[in-house]
């Protein structure tokens, strides 16, 4: 069957790094999708993962391991609006916009 | 990007009544999906619209409850029939500008329903 998962919440000082693991199970895999969801808001797209390996954008960075079914998202110079939620997704071969999204991961950004 | 318009933006509503939520984009799209994200839950989809006929639904979900209309390639509504306080979540509108491998999901901002 499928499955995604990643962490409930995770806390970090203004400044710092956090990472945000996400493990799959899927067949077909056909990428992974990091959104990132404030209170009360829409989810906006991070980044996309195809291939093993890493892809940065600024402060962002996202990192996926087909062989592991594993991804990561890295927040570096953590800033206070960065306090939100993040959803990792995958979508397989069979349709390219049926996403599968994990529960969301809380960061919460303290001073 | 796009911009997508989703209204009403928030609703409480009786249970055994309906509510119909449209979404509006800016430009013609070929995708168009309905989720939903009941509270500290991932988001779920519902269906997909299809322009000319009718939606796609996945497991769990029917049209009796969540009927679906889009009827050109801008615009779609979600009805919520029947409603009951398990119905109480937030319902957002999806849009996939490419039908095209990584091309991504973008949201309308949602509509959260109370259902008392």
């Amino acid at each position: 069957g499928q499955n995604i998962d990643q962490p409930t919440e995770m806390t970090a000082t203004e400044g710092a790094i956090v990472q945000i693991n996400c493990t799959y199970q899927t067949s077909g895999f056909n990428g992974l999708f990091w959104y990132q969801q404030h209170a009360g808001e829409a989810p906006t797209f991070l980044s996309y993962n195809v291939l093993d390996g890493l892809e940065e954008k600024g402060r962002f960075s996202s990192f996926l391991s087909r062989s592991k079914g594993y991804s990561y998202l890295l927040l570096k110079e953590l800033q206070m609006k960065d306090s939100a939620s993040y959803l990792c997704a995958f979508v397989t071969t069979d349709s390219w916009g049926k996403f599968q999204f994990g529960a969301g991961t809380q960061v919460v950004v303290t001073p | 990007s796009a911009v997508i318009s989703q209204k009403p933006s928030r609703d409480i509503c009786q249970r055994g009544t309906s509510l119909t939520i449209q979404c509006q984009v800016d430009s013609q799209v070929t995708m168009m999906f309905w989720y939903r994200q009941q509270p500290g839950q991932s988001l779920t989809l519902i269906a997909t619209a299809n322009q000319g006929s009718e939606a796609t639904y996945e497991s769990g979900f029917v049209i009796d409850k969540f009927p679906i209309s889009r009827p050109n390639l801008t615009f779609s509504t979600l009805t919520v029939s029947n409603m009951s306080p398990e119905d109480s979540s937030i319902y957002l509108c999806s849009v996939q500008l490419e039908g095209r491998r990584g091309s991504p999901l973008h949201f309308g901002n949602g509509t959260r329903l109370t259902v008392t």
